[in-house]
């Protein structure tokens, strides 16, 4: 059974240009999860889905950012003209029907 | 506002003894707890929860304590071990409310010193 997995690991870009993070879930888990980290922080919460459906998002989710989930499968994350201030870590994380979320190795993106 | 907080930013410990990890809440309604620890670089994984039905969960070296009424938590780690030094990070969910998002804190460092 494999875990979350989540592509690409590193991402350097400049600002003013969109990036796509791509997270496969662990098999048949129906809800999946978006978060960001940065240093020192803990992960905050950006937006989740149950199979297909975006079922909450967080006001700190800018217009800029959109995430999918077609087919209740894989998931994307794109960050549109991105800024400096977009640059952290972005964990994918997802759970069958208990409670508990498996995250996997995190996106690190970093906006020059 | 912070509804999940983890007030100690670092812990030290000497090998084989206690840790003890921990959390506060602000939000009453939360009702299932997780506890992390993260690596640098690496997501964080998943060692122990807790519903708030329950006052204690323990699972091999970890234990969680749960105190409602103080919107407390806890986490002991016995015996500590050098490979348990990380980030740990405790995170709270109000699934009555129909919602399965978790809050995190802020995390604590923990140091086990051979």
């Amino acid at each position: 059974d494999t875990g979350v997995s989540q592509n690409p690991r590193h991402k350097i870009t400049k600002r003013g240009q969109n990036v796509t993070f791509r997270c496969d879930p662990i098999s048949e888990h129906n809800r999946l999860y978006w978060y960001r980290q940065t240093l020192g922080q803990g992960p905050e919460f950006l937006t989740y889905f149950q199979n297909e459906a975006q079922l909450e998002k967080s006001r700190l989710l800018s217009d800029r950012f959109s995430a999918e989930r077609p087919k209740g499968s894989f998931s994307t994350l794109e960050i549109q003209r991105t800024e400096q201030g977009d640059s952290a870590m972005y964990l994918c994380a997802s759970s069958a029907t208990g409670n508990t979320i498996y995250f996997g190795e995190g996106s690190w993106l970093t906006v020059v | 506002d912070q509804q999940v907080k983890q007030n100690s930013p670092s812990l030290s410990v000497q090998e084989g003894r206690i840790s003890i990890l921990n959390c506060d809440y602000t939000n009453s309604m939360f009702d299932y707890f997780l506890w992390y620890k993260k690596y640098p670089a690496e997501g964080p994984t998943f060692l122990i929860s807790i519903s708030s039905i329950k006052d204690k969960n323990e699972d091999g070296r970890f234990t969680v304590f749960l105190n409602k009424s103080a919107k407390h938590l806890s986490l002991h780690i016995v015996p500590s071990q050098p490979g348990d030094s990380a980030v740990y990070f405790c995170a709270a969910s109000d699934r009555g409310s129909g919602t399965y998002k978790y809050i995190f804190g802020t995390g604590t460092r923990l140091k086990v010193l051979a």
